[in-house]
């Protein structure tokens, strides 16, 4: 089956720095997402990483391991706007989204 | 009006209610996509319309009936649900629902009770 593993929660401190992991197994990969959603709004597109390797965009970056199955979205600097669920989503051979439940992410001062 | 728009933000009803959910996209986009989100689970794709078609009903139950008139807006008709059908409906839409990097935009959201 298809499935998308990620931690249901982390706590870090403001000014440090996160690394919010995500294993996958889909049915073919047509690349990993990831989504930040603060709580009672709307979804919002991070980044996209289908090549392995690193992509930095700011304060935060994605990483992509195709052969291990595993990605890895990088925080650094962290502000208290950050608290927010972190979604993980692999499109599979359908260019389905397969979604992982979400990394509630607690910043604290 | 931009980006992706639901109505209404929340709804509650019984289990013998008709309501409908309403979405409607500014991005000029060709797919639009039902989503159920219940706390601590993955998101649940529901339906996928690509150019007002229909393209994936995932084992959805009758009771929800979803309507594409056009590739600006899509409705989901709901009609006898059952409690634990309460969850947070996401609509979202995206330039069309086939090719690689097809980044999806996600409206807020309809909090739905059901009693």
């Amino acid at each position: 089956g298809q499935n998308i593993d990620q931690p249901t929660e982390m706590t870090a401190t403001e000014g440090a720095i996160v690394q919010i992991n995500c294993t996958y197994q889909t049915s073919g990969f047509n690349g990993l997402f990831w989504y930040q959603q603060h709580a009672g709004e709307a979804p919002t597109f991070l980044s996209y990483n289908v090549l392995d390797g690193l992509e930095e965009k700011g304060r935060f970056s994605s990483f992509l391991s195709r052969s291990k199955g595993y990605s890895y979205l990088l925080l650094k600097e962290l502000q208290m706007k950050d608290s927010a669920s972190y979604l993980c989503a692999a499109m599979d051979s359908n260019y389905q989204l397969i979604w992982g439940a979400g990394t509630k992410l607690i910043i604290k001062p | 009006e931009t980006g992706v728009t639901q109505t209404p933000r929340h709804l509650v009803m019984g289990m013998t209610n008709k309501k409908s959910l309403k979405c409607e996209q500014h991005l000029g986009h060709n797919a639009m996509y039902w989503y159920k989100q219940s706390a601590k689970k993955p998101l649940e794709l529901m339906f996928v319309y690509n150019f007002k078609e229909q393209t994936e009903n995932n084992s959805v139950p009758s009771r929800f009936s979803p309507e594409c008139p056009n590739s600006s807006h899509l409705f989901l008709h709901l009609h006898t649900l059952q409690p634990e059908d309460s969850a947070l409906y996401l609509c979202a839409s995206s330039q069309e629902a086939q090719g690689g990097y097809n980044e999806q935009f996600f409206g807020p959201g309809t909090r739905l009770t059901v009693l």
